[in-house]
């Protein structure tokens, strides 16, 4: 098992540009999410999902779209990046409830 | 409005000593508590956790105490190794009303280091 992986790694982007990035985990989970770690920061919720075709705001959801078409993946949009949206995202997931997320190894995302 | 706080950025300890990494929130709401370790360029791994109805839990080396009436929870490595050495991410679970799921809520984060 995989566990959960997202794509890609590292990324460097330009104000104003969009990208899309991946997280997949081959454990049947139902819940999925998307978190950031800004430095001196703890991780925060940006959407959730309960199950395939759901998604729910979390935290700090604003300029951050989501979609989870299939039950593995889960997909965390910019449309238009800014500054302050250079952090390390995370993604996790779990069984039922939050206990116990397992979570990805981070994108670290930079915009200039 | 910061629901958890790990107030001790950082802690030093030596090899085979105790560590003891506290935690404080203000919602009497949370159910369920947790611990996790982060190593540097990896994701969160989780380490043990607590039910709101208990008072201690032990998994090995590492042992969660909670303390409701104080808002407190604290974790306790004994004894304490280098590889230990980690940030250590307190976390509470908060039902959301809307849809019903729930949701963590985390701390800044503990830097642990062990020395040798």
């Amino acid at each position: 098992n995989a566990g959960v992986t997202q794509t890609p790694k590292f990324r460097v982007l330009k104000t104003g540009q969009s990208m899309t990035l991946l997280c997949a985990q081959d454990m049947n989970h139902e819940y999925m999410y998307w978190y950031r770690q800004d430095p001196g920061m703890g991780l925060r919720l940006i959407h959730y999902s309960v199950g395939e075709g759901t998604t729910a705001k979390g935290e700090v959801p604003d300029g951050y779209n989501v979609s989870r078409l299939k039950k593995q993946n889960f997909l965390l949009g910019l449309e238009s990046a800014a500054p302050s949206q250079t952090s390390v995202y995370f993604c996790a997931s779990s069984t039922g409830l939050v206990y116990e997320q397992y979570f990805g190894p981070g994108t670290r995302l930079t915009v200039t | 409005d910061q629901q958890v706080k790990q107030n001790s950025p950082s802690l030093s300890v030596q090899e085979g000593r105790i560590s003891i990494l506290n935690c404080d929130y203000t919602n009497s709401m949370f159910d369920y508590f947790l611990w996790y370790k982060k190593y540097p360029a990896e994701g969160p791994t989780f380490l043990i956790s607590i039910s709101s109805i208990k008072d201690k839990n032990e998994d090995g080396r590492f042992t969660v105490f909670l303390n409701k009436s104080a808002k407190h929870l604290s974790l306790h490595i004994v004894p304490s190794q280098p590889g230990d050495s980690a940030v250590y991410f307190c976390a509470a679970s908060l039902l959301i009303t809307q849809g019903g799921s729930e949701k963590l809520v985390f701390g800044k984060g503990t830097k642990l280091t062990v020395n040798p």
